[in-house]
């Protein structure tokens, strides 16, 4: 079973750019992650899918300053122009043999 | 639109039973597989259970499994789970969300489960 690790905090300036990272565990360094963003006393909030090769796909309505990207086993959110509104915490999510996996989450301080 | 919308969450007895709902609409609920997802007060996020789009495979995380029966109406577009043998530790908010290859890509807005003496 995949394990999914994410530092527990983050900080950025407003309308600077910040990168959030979640590492998938040995054996699985190519599998498919979802990122999901839960704002404060909010349901989560699909955000994109990001592939082994890189390559992702935004969910409707997620704003352009949104971006995914990969490293070997590290997958990236990188939010550009930071937002006030971008103050959340920061999931990410894998699959493996019908078990769902979600990180611990990364909470993100707009300063 | 779609939509989910979760109900059946309030206070029950450790050893109680809960039956949660979650209503459906704005897409043809049949065809996607649906999970639930918990996240205790001030924690993360953590999978509950799955079943497929036609509703004849399930799948539990090892904490509920034995205890929680996930279902579903096609007909009625509507997720079910039923809690028994209830805990304290399964105080949480419950979310259902809308599974596809690549993840959860929808969520409800959540109902909370207490379960207190």
């Amino acid at each position: 079973q995949p394990v999914l690790t994410q530092s527990s905090s983050a900080s950025a300036s407003l309308g600077s750019s910040v990168k959030l990272t979640c590492t998938l565990s040995s054996g699985h360094s190519s599998s498919i992650i979802a990122w999901h963003q839960q704002q404060p006393g909010k349901a989560p909030r699909y955000l994109m899918n990001l592939e082994g090769s890189g390559s992702y796909i935004k969910g409707s309505g997620v704003p352009d300053r949104f971006s995914g990207s990969r490293s070997g086993a590290d997958r990236y959110l990188t939010i550009s122009n930071l937002q006030s509104e971008d103050e959340a915490d920061y999931y990410c999510e894998t699959w493996d043999s019908n078990t769902r996996v979600f990180g611990g989450g990364t909470k993100l301080t707009v300063l | 639109e779609v939509q989910l919308v979760e109900s059946g969450g309030g206070l029950e007895q450790p050893g109680g039973s809960l039956r949660l709902s979650c209503a459906a609409s704005g897409f043809t609920f049949s065809s996607y597989a649906m999970s639930w997802v918990r996240q205790a007060p001030g924690k993360g996020l953590d999978w509950v259970s799955s079943v497929s789009g036609s509703g004849s495979n399930t799948y539990y995380a090892d904490s509920v499994k034995g205890r929680f029966t996930i279902s579903r109406d096609n007909s009625k577009n509507t997720l079910y789970l039923q809690m028994n043998s209830l805990r304290a530790e399964d105080t949480a908010v419950y979310y259902c969300a809308r599974l596809v290859a690549a993840g959860s890509d929808c969520w409800g807005q959540g109902t909370l489960v207490t379960v207190s003496s």
